[in-house]
Parts: C-alpha cells; sequence; structure tokens
C-alpha cells in the first residue's frame, strides 16, 4: 500500500511559465511535509516543508499548498527556469514516528 | 554539499556475497536514515538509527542489517546478494527535532552481477 503517491511520473514545462507538481496521501496521521529536489548523481536536497496546521507555505519561486480533506499537497515553481529540471520527491511524515515516506517522483524538465 | 558522506562511492560485486555500506552523518545530527533507490523509482525507507539505537524499520530484508556506532556512523550491511539488490542505497542525517528535514549523502550505487 502506497500511502504517498506522484502520479506524474514526468512533467515538461516551458521556461517562465509555472510548474505544478502534484502529491496524494493516504494516512491521515501524516501532519509534516516535505518536497526535495534531486539532480542526477546527488542525493536529494530538502526544498520547502509545510505543517498541517498550514495551507500555504512561500519561499521564493517555491510555493507548496496543502488540502488537508483532499489529502493533497502541490508544489507551485513560478517562473519555472531550466535548472529547476530534476526530480522532484513529496515526502509526508507522523511526526510522532519519526520517519518520512517518499513518493515515487515526479521528473520535471524546463524546456529554455 | 549536505556534509553527509557515503563511501563507496560505487560497489560491483557477484551474487552472493556480502558488502558493508557506510555513512558519516552531518556533524551533530543524531538520526541517519538508510533507503533503497531501484531503478528509477522511489526512494524505499530501509531503517533509521537514533543516536545508536533502532528507532523505525521499513520494507528491510532480513539478509540486509544496518548498525549506528558510538560516533554515529552507521553501516549497513547487505548479505547473500542478489540480482535484485542492485540500486542506489542513500544515507540521510538529521537533527533532533520533530520538524528538521533529512540531509542526504551522494548515495552508493551498488550492482550485482
Amino acid at each position: 500500500d502506497q500511502q504517498v503517491k506522484q502520479n506524474s511520473p514526468s512533467l515538461s514545462v516551458q521556461e517562465g511559465r509555472i510548474s505544478i507538481l502534484n502529491c496524494d496521501y493516504t494516512n491521515s496521521m501524516f501532519d509534516y511535509f516535505l518536497w526535495y529536489k534531486k539532480y542526477p548523481a546527488e542525493g536529494p536536497t530538502f526544498l520547502i516543508s509545510i505543517s498541517s496546521i498550514k495551507d500555504k507555505n512561500e519561499d521564493g519561486r517555491f510555493t507548496v499548498f496543502l488540502n488537508k480533506s483532499a489529502k493533497h499537497l502541490s508544489l507551485h515553481i513560478v517562473p519555472s527556469q531550466p535548472g529547476d529540471s530534476a526530480v522532484y520527491f513529496c515526502a509526508a511524515k507522523n511526526t510522532n514516528a519519526g520517519k518520512s515516506t517518499f513518493g515515487d517522483g515526479t521528473t520535471l524538465t524546463v524546456k529554455p | 554539499d549536505s556534509g553527509v558522506t557515503q563511501t563507496p562511492k560505487h560497489l560491483i560485486t557477484a551474487t552472493g556475497q556480502r558488502v558493508t555500506l557506510r555513512c558519516s552523518p552531518r556533524s551533530g545530527d543524531l538520526s541517519v536514515y538508510w533507503y533503497q533507490q531501484s531503478l528509477d523509482q522511489g526512494l524505499q525507507f530501509l531503517i533509521q538509527y537514533y543516536n545508536g539505537e533502532e528507532r523505525a524499520k521499513g520494507n528491510i530484508l532480513e539478509r540486509f542489517s544496518a548498525q549506528q556506532f558510538p560516533d554515529l556512523h552507521s553501516e549497513l550491511n547487505l548479505s547473500s546478494l542478489e540480482l535484485g539488490d542492485s540500486a542506489l542505497y542513500f544515507c540521510a542525517s538529521s537533527g533532533g527535532g520533530t520538524y528538521n528535514e533529512q540531509f542526504f549523502g551522494p548515495g552508493t550505487r551498488l550492482t550485482v552481477l
């Protein structure tokens, strides 16, 4: 049973446009959510997070939205840049349990 | 540079063999996590240690084991290797806080022939 799902394996957008990456979860005990970015031949790096007490968190070009009732979160990147091309992993955590559960990732390609 | 180091970077071995992967966490981080990523799939959580003790366990095979030493470095031991164990193995570390993100090492690519 996959508790964190990223249903789009890939996404291609034009430079300057908005990129929207989606993530769904099933475990209602998850109360903290994170996005990581991964370049080839490197480990994932933390991008942005959101607690379940919020519905939006913004950091520069990156905004994460959380819809608890739908058990859905999304990452918006505006404007998208070619350097944003990477694999993006969504992760969810029950802060009482400690470990994070990762989705399978979405490969974002930003075309110049 | 995340501050997490993993050795070796690449490892090629044969079926039935045993290997040890090593991870040094960021300075001050007490938690170490191990993940397996096979063929562009997601990150499968294997196991977490906190200050030397096992904290959480994922879908880790019985042929795999791990430990965290007093100096906080961790080793992941994989034995009786099979072709399907070929994967990238990532180590991550984090501080003790509830909301701390994980910092990942560059990974060890294991190839079983």
